[in-house]
């Protein structure tokens, strides 16, 4: 079965510092893999997106993660926080049928002190 | 592209009453699906349908949860003799599958039940 650990429910930062959310991934198969950020009292937001093809994925908001099989990884970074970025942050992991279903980690809160 | 909608934003019920979520997706999305969320917890998959057909219940779907969408756009979600462990943000999100594949989900700001 699908699954996703993100690793530190919580992760704070200074305000300019590198962000970096842990998220490692277990699949039977090549998988689809999710990044969602939410702000409070909101839905979800798609960050970026791994779909095979090429392993580094930049998203929206100067984000990006890195695809690494061998590690079973899809870790999330951003050269420079910004105040703005604090939220929650969700990987997820397609299901190997053809539901489109997506199966979420636990979410890490991010924290950016000035 | 205005979004998925949801409505209300927030319910507040005594247990034991019935509640029912309504949900509006992207017009042009064929699939919907419903998740809820816990505090401090990921969004868990409770139900989808392709159209107006459902496709698969979660077990996290008890008897007392219906879902409908009857004529393959909005869709609604009712509780009946709610619980205090119902309390919870209830999420709903929509994509389009087709000739390009599946597109990612996109969501709702969500319903937030409250039981007292």
């Amino acid at each position: 079965a699908q699954s996703v650990t993100q690793l530190g429910s919580h992760v704070s930062v200074s305000e300019g510092a590198l962000v970096l959310l842990r998220c490692n991934y277990s699949s039977s198969v090549p998988p689809y893999l999710f990044w969602y950020v939410q702000y409070p009292n909101q839905g979800l937001q798609l960050l970026l997106k791994y779909t095979s093809a090429a392993t580094l994925v930049k998203g929206i908001n100067g984000f990006e993660a890195e695809f690494k099989k061998s590690e079973t990884s899809f870790h999330l970074t951003k050269p420079s926080a910004h105040m703005s970025d604090a939220a929650e942050y969700f990987c997820a992991v397609s299901d190997t049928s053809n539901t489109g279903k997506l199966i979420f980690g636990q979410g890490t809160t991010l924290q950016v002190k000035p | 592209d205005t979004g998925v909608s949801q409505d209300p934003r927030h319910k507040i019920t005594k247990r034991g009453q019935n509640v029912t979520f309504r949900c509006d997706p992207i017009s042009e999305h064929n699939r919907l699906y419903w998740y809820r969320q816990t505090l401090g917890q990921g969004p868990e998959f409770l139900t989808y349908f392709q159209n107006e057909a459902q496709l698969e219940k979660s077990r996290l779907l008890s008897d007392r949860f219906s879902a409908e969408r009857p004529k393959g756009s909005f869709s609604t979600l009712e509780i009946q003799r709610t619980e205090q462990g119902d309390s919870a943000m209830y999420l709903c999100a929509s994509s389009l599958v087709g000739g390009q594949g599946l597109s990612p989900l996109h969501f709702g700001n969500g319903t937030r039940l409250t039981v007292t």
